[in-house]
């Protein structure tokens, strides 16, 4: 089993939707979690870390549940410069990845 | 404020030709991270380095690719000799504290012919 799994997608969505990946990660001693957002050809780039209590920031919330130890990303009203892939990144003494979440929102 | 810098930022040669990636950190970041990206394997940690010493270098490939951080500014990663196989971008991060996220440098894209 990887240490943190997403679902690749590819996630097609129109403007206005509203669309949620999910994570799922082994290491119950897990200590930080991030999200990173990647456009094509570039790097990773962080969008926000993940707080026990939940957090948002604009059209993006981010929660975490360490009982079933997954992570999860909200994205509403959704618009075409959101198409990226999606990581989520979960902490112990380093940072290990998912393989990413592909999101395409067309017109 | 200057992110991670890498050089080069592309690079293609022939196989059995070595190479040598290069990265700056962000100043005051004391921990550094090699990754490979290919669109088969993911974004896969090769080694990283706290306070310049390697701590875990269990994704390093094979005895072909070898890195050093000589100071808390500079890290390498050489590959000797080159595969086609090694074809992939690579990407440099570095963190400051160990909750804290890891920035990335723009990255080496590598063709090895």
């Amino acid at each position: 089993r990887k240490e943190v799994e997403q679902d690749p997608g590819p996630f097609n969505v129109p403007e206005g939707a509203t669309v949620a990946f999910n994570c799922t990660y082994s290491n119950s001693a897990s200590q930080s979690f991030f999200w990173y957002r990647q456009d094509c050809r570039k790097e990773p780039k962080l969008l926000m870390s993940v707080y026990s209590s939940g957090n948002e920031d604009g059209r993006f919330t981010a929660q975490l549940n360490r009982a079933s130890q997954y992570i999860s990303l909200l994205i509403r009203d959704s618009k075409l410069s959101d198409s990226a892939t999606y990581l989520c990144a979960v902490n112990t003494d380093k940072l290990i990845f998912g393989t990413g979440t592909r999101l395409q929102v067309f017109p | 404020d200057a992110g991670v810098i890498q050089s080069p930022r592309h690079e293609v040669t022939e196989m059995g030709q070595e190479v040598t990636l290069r990265c700056k950190p962000i100043s005051g970041h004391n921990s550094l991270f090699w990754y490979r990206q290919t669109m088969m394997r993911g974004l896969e940690l090769l080694i990283y380095f706290n306070n310049n010493v390697p701590i875990d270098d269990s994704g390093m490939p094979e005895d072909r690719f070898s890195a050093k951080m000589p100071n808390a500014s500079f890290s390498t990663l050489k590959i000797q000799p080159s595969e086609p196989r090694d074809s992939a971008v690579y990407f440099c991060a570095s963190r400051g504290q160990l909750d804290q996220p890891q920035h990335f440098g723009d990255g080496t894209r590598l063709s090895i012919l």
